[in-house]
């Protein structure tokens, strides 16, 4: 079974204090592997695609990588406006439709 | 560019009645869309899967008949909750896929709160 799992479930963090998130994935054939941040009350909002293992992207102080079964959402020095929940997501070879959604990180960024 | 809109972001209605939210993808057309309900300090849960002229796909446990879907054209996307009830109170998110030759993304709309009285 295609699965998706997210770990911490929450963070805190000094504003200026790096950290990463983690995205493990279990699936049959990768198509692709997003990351989404979602704020209270709001929908996701796009962040990066990754395609292939050794992928990297980068966004402001946000960095994403992949490898065969697991992805990192690093944050360098981050402020208290990075604080939301932070959604990883994969699109499967057979089903390319769907987003298999892990369940989040909840990340709070204190000054 | 990628924008995808919902209308409206907040509705309250009473026990009994239908509401209808729209989600539009403004600068891209999608063959595909989808629609999530998301309860409070929880994961998105997928409802449905509507592709543009065809009936939708709904997920196990998901009622087709009190939620109705249509995908009339490739910009818009509607979900009407038929005789809702408390317990269909919720935050419900759209989504439309963009893909090309260079993109494969699924982006979502603002998210509209629906509150049954």
């Amino acid at each position: 079974e295609d699965q998706v799992t997210q770990s911490p479930e929450a963070l805190r963090l000094q504003e200026g204090e790096s950290s990463s998130l983690n995205c493990s994935y279990t699936v049959s054939g990768l198509r692709g592997l997003f990351w989404y941040r979602q704020d209270p009350g709001k929908g996701p909002e796009f962040l990066f695609t990754l395609y292939s293992a050794g992928e990297e992207k980068e966004k402001e102080r946000l960095k994403a990588t992949l490898t065969k079964k697991e992805s990192f959402l690093h944050i360098t020095a981050p402020k208290p406006e990075d604080s939301a929940t932070y959604l990883c997501a994969v699109r499967v070879l057979y089903n390319t439709d769907k987003l298999i959604f892990g369940t989040g990180t909840r990340l709070q960024v204190f000054p | 560019g990628a924008v995808v809109s919902q209308h409206p972001s907040r509705v309250i209605c009473k026990s009994g009645t239908s509401v209808k939210i729209e989600c539009r993808s403004l600068d891209f057309q999608a063959t595909t869309m989808f629609w999530y309900r998301q309860f409070p300090k929880q994961s998105l849960m997928l409802m449905a899967t509507s592709n543009e002229g065809s009936k939708a796909t709904y997920e196990q446990g998901v009622e087709k008949d009190k939620f109705l879907i249509n995908h009339a054209s490739l910009t818009l996307s509607t979900l009407t909750v038929t005789s809702a009830h408390p317990e269909d109170s919720s935050f419900y998110i759209c989504s439309a896929d963009n893909r090309g030759r260079t993109t494969d993304t699924q982006y979502f709309g603002p998210g509209t709160r629906l509150t049954v009285l």
